[in-house]
């Protein structure tokens, strides 16, 4: 079973709107924690924000924050108002287990376009 | 933030040669690092974590004589790439993070383009 699903393999947003991205994941530890990474053309992977399984609100970095939904499983990515730079790949991805434990399982990541 | 580099960023090798691929992390200490492989337009994939002065631990299905890594510092891992083959061509990327905790973050390097031909 997929442990981290990400079901839109592509998005479309225009400039200055905001845009989900959607994420569940699928274990069965209490402690874990959840990244959102950005990758442009460049192959760079880029650090959006994390959210951690025992954190009781939901973690904003900026323009992005993360819909945190313990009970089922989500962990949606919000980009408000997209700017033309935020075109890239963007992967959801779990750590399971403790801190330490710091081995990441991905999804099958989204490609998010932002036009004019 | 941490910063982490990779030496290639691009490689190419004819097939059957090997290809050593380096991962530091360039402003602190690491006694864990993972190395993924991401095919085009594909997820990351990860293939095994690097311990310094130990084994590295492989994931389930990846050939351990055919990816040689080596963790001889806190701040380097290599990855060699033994008899390589088209099917090998991909982006390799590393990421380590710091060993005094602070972040959850993990850092990635920049990647690695390996094409065989």
């Amino acid at each position: 079973a997929q442990k981290i699903t990400q079901t839109q393999p592509g998005m479309f947003v225009q400039e200055k709107e905001a845009v989900t991205l959607d994420c569940t994941y699928d274990t069965s530890d209490q402690s874990y924690g959840l990244f959102w990474y950005k990758q442009p053309s460049s192959g760079e992977m880029i650090f959006l924000i994390y959210q951690g399984s025992y954190d009781e609100q939901n973690a904003t970095e900026g323009r992005y924050s993360l819909n945190f939904q313990k009970a089922r499983k989500s962990a949606n990515l919000v980009i408000s108002a997209s700017q033309l730079g935020d075109s890239a790949m963007y992967f959801c991805a779990m750590r399971e287990g403790d801190y330490n434990t710091d081995k990441l399982i991905f999804g099958t990541g989204t490609r998010l376009q932002v036009f004019p | 933030g941490a910063v982490v580099s990779q030496h290639p960023s691009r490689v190419i090798c004819k097939s059957g040669t090997s290809v050593k691929i380096e991962c530091r992390s360039l402003d602190f200490q690491a006694t864990t690092m993972f190395w993924y492989r991401q095919f085009p337009k594909q997820s990351l994939m990860l293939m095994a974590t690097s311990n310094e002065g130990s084994k590295a631990t492989y994931e389930q299905g990846v050939e351990k004589d055919k990816f040689l890594i080596n963790h001889a510092s806190l701040t380097l891992s290599t990855l060699t790439v033994t008899s390589a083959h088209p099917e090998d061509s991909s982006f390799y990327i590393c990421s380590a993070n710091p060993l005094e905790r602070g972040s959850y973050e993990q850092y990635f390097g920049p990647g690695t383009r390996l094409t065989v031909t």
